[in-house]
C-alpha cells in the first residue's frame, strides 16, 4: 500500500443498522491517521485524529480503532441514521511537510 | 463566527483569465492549506504554508500561486486559467501540520468556460 486505501467505495445500509469500513495505510513510519466526514455540498469535518497503536476513539455513535502494526483503521457507526449519510475520508500525513494524503473515501447512504 | 471562510463561493470565468480566491481563518492557526477536489472527488493537497514556509505539491502547475499577506490569510492566485482548472477548491487550516485537526472552508466552485 503506497498511500491510503479505503473500502468499500460505497455502502448502503438500513436505518438502525450498524456498519463499519476500513482505511489501510503503510505500516512503516506511522505518524498519525485522520478521519473526516464529508457531506454533499459541504466541507470535510474532522472526526478523529489517531496517533497510538490500539487507540480507540468515540464521538456519539461513531467510533474508530487503529492498528499501526498491520496498517489499518476501522470506523464504526452504531445504529445508523439518515443524517449519517456522507463520505467518510481517512488521511495520513506524508512527506517532510506532513501534508495530508486522503483516501478516496467510503460513501455511506443510510436508507430510512 | 465562521472559522475558515473563502470568497467567492462560486467563480465562473473565461479561459485565459487570471483570478484569485481568498481564504481567511480566525482560529489563530499557524498552518494553512489549499486543496483541489478533482473530478473523481479526490481531495488533493496543492500547498501548505507554515510560518512563511511554503510547501508546493510537485504536481501543481506554476500558474497557481499562493500568497499570504499575514498568518490569517492564504489566497490562491491562478493565471491563464484552463478548462481543466474547473474544480472545487478548499482552504483549510490547523495549528501545525500532521497531528492537528484541519478545519476546512466551505469551498469555492471554479468553472472555466
Amino acid at each position: 500500500i503506497l498511500n491510503v486505501e479505503q473500502s468499500p467505495q460505497s455502502l448502503h445500509v438500513q436505518e438502525g443498522d450498524s456498519t463499519n469500513f476500513t482505511c489501510s495505510f503503510p505500516s512503516s513510519n506511522f505518524y498519525a491517521l485522520h478521519w473526516y466526514r464529508w457531506e454533499t455540498a459541504k466541507s470535510p469535518e474532522a472526526l478523529f485524529v489517531m496517533t497510538l497503536n490500539g487507540d480507540e476513539k468515540k464521538k456519539g455513535r461513531i467510533s474508530a480503532t487503529l492498528n499501526t502494526k498491520e496498517g489499518y483503521s476501522y470506523l464504526y457507526i452504531k445504529g445508523s441514521q439518515p443524517e449519517d449519510s456522507a463520505t467518510y475520508l481517512c488521511a495520513r500525513p506524508t512527506g517532510s511537510a506532513r501534508q495530508l494524503t486522503f483516501g478516496s473515501g467510503t460513501q455511506l447512504t443510510v436508507l430510512p | 463566527d465562521t472559522a475558515v471562510s473563502q470568497t467567492p463561493k462560486y467563480l465562473v470565468t473565461q479561459m485565459g483569465n487570471d483570478k484569485s480566491i481568498k481564504c481567511e481563518q480566525n482560529l489563530g492557526h499557524d498552518t494553512m492549506y489549499w486543496y483541489k477536489q478533482d473530478s473523481k472527488k479526490f481531495l488533493k493537497i496543492m500547498f501548505s504554508y507554515n510560518n512563511k514556509e511554503l510547501i508546493i505539491n510537485e504536481t501543481v502547475p506554476n500558474r497557481f500561486s499562493p500568497k499570504s499577506p499575514d498568518k490569517a490569510h492564504l489566497n490562491l492566485h491562478i493565471n491563464s486559467l484552463e478548462l481543466g482548472d474547473s474544480a472545487v477548491y478548499f482552504c483549510a487550516s490547523s495549528p501545525m501540520p500532521g497531528r492537528d485537526t484541519q478545519y476546512f472552508g466551505p469551498g469555492t466552485r471554479l468553472t472555466v468556460l
